[in-house]
């Protein structure tokens, strides 16, 4: 079954690390998303993509980088990790930008 | 830009009560309206969506929403509740060509 994944599901690590979370659909979708969650803030959109080599800011995109090298995978970068990017970060993908399916998440901390 | 508002931060119900989560957004535009539910520990699901049509959608689990475009509002009902509806609800927004806005969602918690 098509499905999309995000790796790791929980990762702590420290103040000034760069670190990756992974997201891998295999829907063949061309639109590719990222969201934090925090509470009392909803889902707010950090990047996305409308498809290989295309990327797009968000809301909230300061600290945070994406690259689209294939269709099926986004993967998030945080350059230098900070406290404030603590958080519960959802990546979805859709055939459109209104309808998306959203990954299990990877709960982040930074210490 | 558009903005979407939920009214209830949280909401506490028996089972079989009656269920209304207010959504209002900003856009004065043709828009397309969504709910998502997020239950413990899991990553968001559809409710149901309106693009066009009739007003009132009907979602799964018994869930419906009513569009009314007058008000702005998009509110999600359900006549009555179960334990298993516990969950974040989310109502979302986009117009156009523009990526969905979400709302800051409502904490629903249903006591058995």
């Amino acid at each position: 079954d098509a499905e999309i994944t995000q790796s790791p599901r929980h990762k702590i690590t420290e103040t000034g690390r760069q670190v990756t979370l992974a997201c891998h659909q295999t829907w063949n979708h061309n639109n590719m998303f990222w969201y934090r969650q925090d509470l009392g803030h909803g889902l707010r959109l950090i990047h996305y993509s409308y498809g290989v080599q295309d990327t797009n800011k968000g809301e909230v995109s300061d600290g945070y980088s994406v690259s689209r090298s294939n269709t099926e995978d986004l993967p998030l970068t945080l350059e230098s990790a900070a406290s404030s990017q603590t958080s519960v970060y959802f990546c979805a993908s859709g055939y459109s930008l209104s309808q998306q399916y959203f990954g299990p998440g990877t709960r982040l901390t930074v210490t | 830009a558009q903005s979407v508002s939920q009214h209830n931060h949280h909401v506490i119900l028996s089972e079989a009560a009656s269920l209304e989560l207010g959504c209002n957004y900003s856009y004065g535009g043709t828009v397309n309206l969504f709910w998502y539910v997020q239950y413990p520990g899991q990553h968001l699901q559809l409710l149901l969506k309106y693009f066009s049509g009739d007003p009132l959608v009907k979602g799964i689990k018994g869930f419906e929403a009513e569009f009314i475009k007058s008000k702005f509002s998009f509110n999600l009902r359900k006549p009555s509740v179960q334990w298993s509806d516990t969950a974040e609800y989310f109502c979302a927004v986009n117009y156009g060509y523009s990526t969905l806005t979400f709302g800051k969602g409502t904490m629903l918690l249903v006591s058995p």
